[in-house]
């Protein structure tokens, strides 16, 4: 198993360019989870979801947008980028969200996102 | 919301010195989460913490909940090289489910 993918890996992108970063799970989890990191501040949840169809907004949604066709993948947009934008990105994906197990989360490799 | 402090937010050691990293929560967690990212790597899952009161160890790690669920500590004896990197706590809060991470601590070892 693959575990979490993310491409791509690298990228640097002019202020008011686009982009979809793609996060992919081959373990049949129903929850996946977009995060950015950045030095000092954790791991803030920008766009979560709950199953295939559907999405929710986190910690730190503006700026961003989500989209989880298939149950496998789970994109990040940027629509305009901006210089705030540039983070680290990991996407994340979980069986369950509950006490009773399975809820850890399995985290991909992360792209680093820089924004001129 | 809820929101996870965690200090220190570095912690140079001396090898074979012991250490302990702190994590607390403004509200009562469903449970606790730690996590290890070595430097340009990423988060991985360490161990999980439910009840009140727990404690558990993975060799010279050892994990402990408090009794309110409120706070988490992580304490590692005799530490080596190989400790290096940052260790987040994550809690699962009561009403969403949702892991809210502390902003890590930092390691790094002195040979």
């Amino acid at each position: 198993n693959a575990g979490v993918t993310q491409t791509p890996k690298f990228r640097v992108l002019k202020t008011g360019q686009s982009m979809t970063l793609l996060c992919a799970q081959d373990m049949n989890h129903e929850y996946m989870y977009w995060y950015r990191q950045d030095p000092g501040m954790g791991l803030r949840l920008i766009h979560y979801s709950v199953g295939e169809g559907t999405t929710a907004k986190g910690e730190v949604p503006d700026g961003y947008n989500v989209s989880r066709l298939k149950k496998q993948n789970f994109l990040l947009g940027l629509e305009s980028a901006a210089p705030s934008q540039t983070s680290v990105y990991f996407c994340a994906s979980s069986y369950s969200v509950t006490s009773r197990g399975g809820n850890e989360q399995f985290f991909g490799p992360g792209t680093r996102l820089t924004v001129l | 919301g809820q929101q996870v402090m965690q200090i220190p937010q570095y912690q140079h050691v001396q090898e074979g010195e012991d250490f302990t990293t702190y994590c607390n929560s403004s509200t009562t967690l469903s449970n606790i989460q730690w996590y290890k990212q070595r430097p340009g790597g990423h988060p991985v899952f360490l161990i999980q913490l439910v009840k009140s009161g727990e404690v558990k160890k993975q060799k010279r790690l050892t994990f402990q909940f408090g009794e309110a669920k409120k706070n988490s500590s992580l304490h590692i004896t005799a530490t080596q090289t190989t400790d290096v990197g940052t260790y987040f706590c994550a809690g699962l809060s009561l009403n969403d489910y949702k892991l809210s991470f502390g902003a890590g601590t930092t390691v790094t070892v002195r040979a």
